[in-house]
């Protein structure tokens, strides 16, 4: 059972839309981190939230971490063939980081 | 440049053959571990490492060693391999435990195991 339930798993979408992804559990965890992986290579940091109600942005994308710290999404607007990969959410619990299945992001031009 | 490297990059082998895939990182950081991704589970850790000979299971632990005696390096060993660990492996590394730190993954491990 994966602690981190991410959706949708798979997003097909043209250039210029927008796209919100979703990471939702039933535990609570100390930070949030987003991470995006690209075909080849290893996961790269996107962001970490740590406190319950936090928003970030960078650049077109925006985070939320929930006020209970269980669930977390992850908005994109007016998507880029750039923005095609791997996206992956991942939890602090304890020692460890526990990682969402992912959410494979395709933007066609 | 700061990394974190994995050797081989692909691996393919039989079953029972003994094998080490290596993880060496140069930004001092204290602490590492190791992931297997599988379609459709994403990243399970296998082992983590606090420090220099602190080591801890992770969540699938079973058919992996790992060792940490020092710093920079943390191999993770497959003492009788089996098809079920055919999988990608990344390593990566952080500054600290903390789980909020940046995860630096390493470029990743393809391993089939016949």
């Amino acid at each position: 059972t994966q602690l981190l339930e991410q959706s949708p798993q798979f997003l097909s979408i043209q250039e210029g839309e927008n796209l919100t992804v979703y990471c939702n559990s039933s535990s609570v965890f100390s930070s949030l981190q987003w991470y995006r992986q690209e075909p080849g290579e290893g996961p790269v940091l996107l962001v970490t939230v740590v406190t319950g109600g936090e928003v970030k942005k960078l650049k077109r994308l925006t985070f939320q971490f929930g006020d209970a710290r269980k669930d977390s999404s992850l908005h994109i607007t007016a998507a880029q063939p750039g923005d095609t990969g791997l996206y992956l959410c991942a939890g602090g619990y304890g020692n460890k980081l526990v990682f969402g299945a992912g959410t494979i992001l395709r933007v066609k031009s | 440049e700061a990394q974190v490297t994995q050797n081989p990059r692909y691996l393919i082998t039989v079953t029972g053959k003994k094998l080490t895939v290596t993880c060496s990182q140069n930004m001092n950081h204290e602490y590492m571990s190791w992931y297997r991704q599988d379609p459709g589970l994403g990243l399970r850790q296998i082992y983590y490492s606090m420090n220099v000979e602190v080591t801890d299971k992770g969540d699938v632990p079973e058919g992996y060693k790992v060792s940490r005696k020092e710093k920079r390096n943390f191999p993770l060993i497959l003492e009788s391999p089996s098809p079920n660990q055919t999988s990608l492996y990344f390593c990566a590394s952080s500054i600290q435990g903390s789980m909020a730190d940046t995860q630096y993954f390493g470029p990743g491990t393809r391993l089939t195991v016949l």
